[in-house]
């Protein structure tokens, strides 16, 4: 079974300072693709970031990067300068290449961000 | 504007009734899929579409039902015997199959049943 796991049910970061959100997975897939999704209180879901396994170099949007462990099966989230839009569920998902159909969801990370 | 439409925004039914969610995207993607939120779990694949009057079932389809008549609409239904239907449902799209393609999300469908 395809499983995705985010330990950190709820995180909070001041605002302005930097925060991690943790993210693992299980496959016996070689290649893949990973992403990160933030769904607002609006609940409409929003793609944040992207990284294809086969690059060893760590994506980066803005504020957002990853640190993407392919040997431990790690895709964590890091963002920096937090800002109070930050506050969101976040979900790390992945895809994989060939077949392509279905995203594999974690359970979510709730981040509060405190002015 | 491009993008995915979701109606309505809230919906309550009877139990035992048939209910239908509207999906409908205009960014001209091939792939359309169904996914169930519930709290603490994420999101879950009911099914999905790779091309027109073609579907496939997910990991949770028992209960649902689906059709792909136009490239651009993609209903869900919800029958009686889906044994809890009350959830957050969320219908998303993408350009093709390939692994990289982003999934794009509708705003969603809250479902009470009553």
């Amino acid at each position: 079974a395809q499983t995705v796991t985010q330990s950190q049910p709820e995180m909070s970061v001041q605002e302005a300072e930097t925060v991690t959100l943790s993210c693992t997975y299980d496959t016996s897939e070689s290649d893949y693709y990973l992403f990160w999704y933030k769904q607002p209180p609006s609940r409409q879901m929003i793609l944040v970031i992207r990284q294809e396994a086969y690059k060893q170099q760590n994506a980066t949007e803005n504020r957002f990067s990853v640190n993407f462990q392919k040997a431990a099966k790690s895709f964590s989230l890091k963002i920096s300068d937090s800002q109070l839009g930050d506050a969101a569920m976040y979900f790390c998902a992945y895809r994989f290449s060939n077949t392509g159909n279905q995203f594999y969801f974690g359970t979510g990370t709730s981040l509060t961000v405190i002015p | 504007d491009g993008g995915i439409t979701q109606s309505p925004k809230y919906l309550f039914r009877k139990e035992g009734q048939n209910v239908t969610l509207s999906c409908e995207q205009n960014l001209n993607h091939d792939a359309m899929y169904w996914y169930r939120q519930d709290p603490g779990q994420g999101l879950r694949l009911i099914y999905y579409s790779q091309i027109v009057n073609d579907f496939q079932k997910g990991d949770i389809a028992e209960g649902y039902s689906v059709s792909r008549e136009k490239k651009e609409s993609f209903p869900l239904t919800v029958t009686s015997a889906q044994k809890n239907p009350t959830a957050f449902y969320l219908c998303a799209s993408s350009i093709g199959v390939a692994g990289d393609n982003e999934q794009f999300f509708g705003p969603g469908t809250r479902l009470t049943v009553l």
